[in-house]
């Protein structure tokens, strides 16, 4: 079946490190976008890329950074710049026109850092 | 400034009780709107979408949702909530072409027995 996998879905991080977090979706779909959830914040957009070596800023993109090097796959690195990293993190794709379909999403990944 | 509002932070029904969560944007014409379940520690589902026609729409799971241009208001219902129901509801719009999905804070609904 077609979906997005995100992977680790728990990932622990010392202060100072960088961590990788994995998105990749089998759907064709062009676009992708990482999300950031904090609870009663709903959810806050990192970056997107609508096409392969292309990305742009969301919202909240300091202490961030990504790379689209593959269709299918989307990572996003959380550097040592994020002053408070710990979050829930959501990849998402879309087909098309995503005013008509909406977004895909994977199951998340919960980032701790200890 | 472009927005999506959800009053609710917290809704508790009773099992088999009417629900209704509301949903407010922000936006100088129509947007195309969307409602998303998440249960916990999982990511979006979608329930339903609008952008035109009939202002009543149906989606899964027996929800659906009223959009009222006057009220700049997009809300979600269902008849009779069932346990199962019980997870976080997010509304989310798309005001431009090109333009990112937009969400609200996310109202938790808890189901009481």
């Amino acid at each position: 079946d077609g979906g997005i996998t995100q992977s680790p879905k728990y990932l622990f991080r010392k202060e100072g490190q960088n961590v990788t977090l994995s998105c990749e979706q089998n759907l064709n779909h062009d676009a992708m976008y990482w999300y950031r959830q904090d609870p009663g914040q709903g959810l806050r957009l990192i970056y997107y890329s609508q096409i392969v070596n292309d990305f742009q800023k969301g919202d909240i993109a300091e202490g961030y950074s990504v790379s689209r090097e593959k269709k299918e796959s989307f990572p996003l690195t959380v550097t040592s710049a994020q002053k408070n990293p710990t979050a829930f993190y959501l990849c998402a794709s879309s087909y098309g026109d995503p005013r008509d379909y909406g977004y895909t999403f994977g199951s998340g990944t919960r980032l701790t850092v200890v | 400034a472009q927005s999506v509002t959800q009053p609710d932070i917290h809704i508790t029904v009773s099992e088999g009780a009417s629900l209704e969560l509301r949903c407010n944007y922000s936006y100088g014409a129509t947007p195309y709107l969307f409602w998303y379940v998440q249960s916990p520690g999982q990511g979006l589902q979608l329930l339903l979408k609008y952008f035109s026609g009939d202002t009543l729409v149906q989606g899964i799971k027996g929800f659906e949702a009223e959009f009222k241009r006057s009220q700049s208001s997009f809300n979600l219902r269902k008849p009779s909530v069932h346990w199962s129901d019980a997870a976080e509801y997010f509304c989310a719009a798309i005001m431009e072409y090109g333009n990112k999905l937009v969400f609200g804070a996310g109202t938790i609904l808890r189901v009481k027995s």
